[in-house]
Order: C-alpha cells, then structure tokens, then sequence
C-alpha cells in the first residue's frame, strides 16, 4: 500500500541555519510528489512538487526537494532558514485513486 | 484568480446535531476533494467529486456524505455528530483530480469544526 512517512515530528533550527526535512515514501510507480507547508490555523499551501524530469524542483519561498528513486526519498532542503518559516510541513503523494497520502507533519521551530 | 473559499470558516455543533460545509472551487476547477486533519490521525481523504460525481471515496462512515453543483462548488454533510469529529476540515480544487496525471491540489482555508 502506498504511504509516507515522515520521520521527523519535530525540528528546532536556528535562524539563518540550513534545513533539511525527510520525506520516505512507498509507491510502486514512479509517484507524483508534493511537498506543502501549513500555518497555524490555516490551510495548506503548495512548496513544490516532482512529477518527472529533473529530481532536483525548486519551490517557493526558497525551498528546493531533491527525488531520489533509490532510496525512496523526497527531502526538503532549505539554505537558510528565516524565522518566517516557522510551520508545519508536510509531504504527500498522489493515489491512483484520487487523493493525496500525506506524511504525519514534521513541525519546525526556529530559534532567534 | 481566486483561491479555494470555504465556508463557514469555524463551527460549533453538538453531539448527534448535522452540519453542512461548504466549499468553492478555483474557476475552471472540476474536481473538489475533502480531507480531514486531527491531531491523532493527521490528514485523512474523505471524497473527491468530479462533474457532479463522487469519484472516491475514504474510508469514513456513511454519516460523512457530500455532493457537488453544476457550477462546481461542493458541500459536505456530516450527520449524527460525535465528539471525534472535531476536526479542521479542508477543501481542495483542481482542474480534473489527482488521478488525472498527478495535479496539482489546491487547498482552502478549512472549516474548523468543534463538537460538543
């Protein structure tokens, strides 16, 4: 069965430190990706997605995830990390049958 | 263009009452699909609508029902409330679905619900 999991529930970084969230995933095709960030209170808005091509995608607010097939991973990476980016983070892949399987959350603090 | 709209934005409902939440699709959008999002069980797909149709659907009971209009825009209706169905409820729109080649959804705001 296809899933997501997302080993990390909870990361403190400090502002300005470099980012990386993990992503694992099982799919038995070649999945379509999503990365999407989520505001306290709010709805989830769209990072970035792979679907094919180049494994490396670039996504908004500075974001970028690399696909690696071999090791069934869609990490989300992130330079420098702005206090700004303080949220809950979540990585999906699409279903056959219509819906996105979504990760359990990673949450990120950022220390000043 | 607009985004996803839900309304209403918050809820509070007692046990055994029903509630309708609506959902607005981008223009051009045909396909509606509704998640729930708990603390304990994360995001869980409810249905995805599609022209008119259920095309999906979860693994939820059948007092979680919904339906969608010509125009697109899609309402969900939870019957016979329990306490576990406090919940943010999401709405997403694209333009066919996600089993159409992997789409890219597009979330609203939620409707967050809280049963009593």
């Amino acid at each position: 069965a296809q899933s997501v999991t997302q080993p990390d529930i909870h990361i403190t970084v400090s502002e300005g430190a470099s980012l990386e969230l993990r992503c694992n995933y099982s799919y038995g095709a070649t999945p379509y990706l999503f990365w999407y960030v989520q505001s306290p209170g709010q709805g989830l808005q769209l990072l970035l997605k792979y679907f094919s091509g180049d494994t490396l995608v670039q996504g908004i607010k500075g974001f970028e995830a690399e696909f690696k097939r071999s090791q069934s991973s869609f990490n989300l990476r992130k330079p420098s990390v702005h206090w700004s980016d303080a949220a809950e983070y979540f990585c999906a892949v699409a279903h056959q049958g219509g819906k996105l399987i979504f990760g359990q959350g990673t949450e990120l603090s950022v220390k000043p | 263009k607009a985004g996803v709209t839900q309304t209403p934005r918050y809820l509070i409902k007692t046990r055994g009452q029903q509630v309708t939440l609506s959902c607005s699709p981008i223009s051009g959008h045909r396909s509606v699909s509704w998640y729930q999002q708990t603390p304990g069980q994360g995001l869980q797909f409810l249905f995805e609508y599609f022209s008119e149709t259920q095309r999906n659907k979860g693994n939820f009971p059948g007092r979680f029902s919904g339906r969608q209009f010509s125009n697109s825009r899609s309402e969900m209706n939870v019957s016979t409330l329990e306490l576990g169905d406090s919940a943010l409820y999401l709405c997403a729109s694209s333009l066919a679905g996600v089993a159409g080649g992997g789409e890219t959804q597009y979330f609203g705001p939620g409707t967050r619900l809280l049963v009593l």
